[in-house]
């Protein structure tokens, strides 16, 4: 049973638009949610996070939103540039499950020049 | 400072044979967790080590995965005998503190294709 849920498998972007990717959840305990980014042949690099008592947080060019009613959660890059283009995971916690990382799927995004 | 680091990059081999994948933490890190990704699929815990102790070992498939983490500092992982659906990407991933806040590095994996 998949908990954390990324329904679009790839994305293409044009430079300097905006990229939305998605993630839905099902389990309302989660406390905790956050976003990787993948390149080929490397591990996932943290990206950016959001508690579940805020709607949102911005670092940069990066945007997470948070919509507890509707378990969805949702990452913005804007301006996008080539060199985001990577496979990106949500993720998310649960303070009464220790530390262990519930991943997506992932997002395979692609910003063409 | 040197990141997570995972030995081999890559291992085939036949069903039924044994592997054994290494992890090296971030110097200091008391968390080591391990990963595993099939093919297409998502992310899956497989457990948690605080030093040398398991502190969740709830995504282990099966009795035919050990993991060791003697000392705490570097862990293993062993498959034996190895099977087909373990074929993937096994990542190593360490932090400093326990915490659901906290940021967990990871490694590059070992990519697994069992033959």
């Amino acid at each position: 049973d998949q908990q954390v849920k990324q329904n679009s498998p790839s994305l293409s972007v044009q430079e300097g638009r905006i990229s939305i990717l998605n993630c839905d959840y099902t389990n309302s305990m989660f406390d905790y949610f956050l976003w990787y980014k993948k390149y080929p042949a490397e591990g996932p690099t943290f990206l950016i996070s959001i508690s579940s008592i805020k709607d949102k947080n911005e670092d940069g060019r990066f945007t997470v939103f948070l919509n507890k009613s509707a378990k969805h959660l949702s990452l913005h890059i804007v301006p996008s540039q080539p060199g985001d283009s990577a496979v990106y995971f949500c993720a998310a916690k649960k303070k009464s499950s220790g530390d262990k990382l519930t991943f997506g799927t992932g997002t395979r995004l692609a910003v063409r020049p | 400072e040197a990141g997570v680091t995972q030995f081999p990059s890559h291992s085939v081999i036949e069903k039924g044979q044994t592997v054994t994948l290494r992890c090296d933490p971030i110097s200091g890190h008391d968390n080591l967790y391990w990963y595993r990704r099939v093919m297409g699929k998502e992310i899956k815990f497989l457990l948690h080590f605080v030093k040398e102790s398991k502190q969740d070992e709830s995504g282990m498939p099966n009795n035919r995965f050990l993991a060791e983490r003697t000392g705490g500092t570097y862990s293993t992982l062993k498959v034996q005998p190895a099977e087909l659906e373990d074929s993937g990407v096994y990542f190593c991933a360490s932090s400093q503190v326990t915490s659901v806040y906290n940021e967990q590095f990871f490694g590059p994996g070992t990519r697994l294709t069992v033959l």
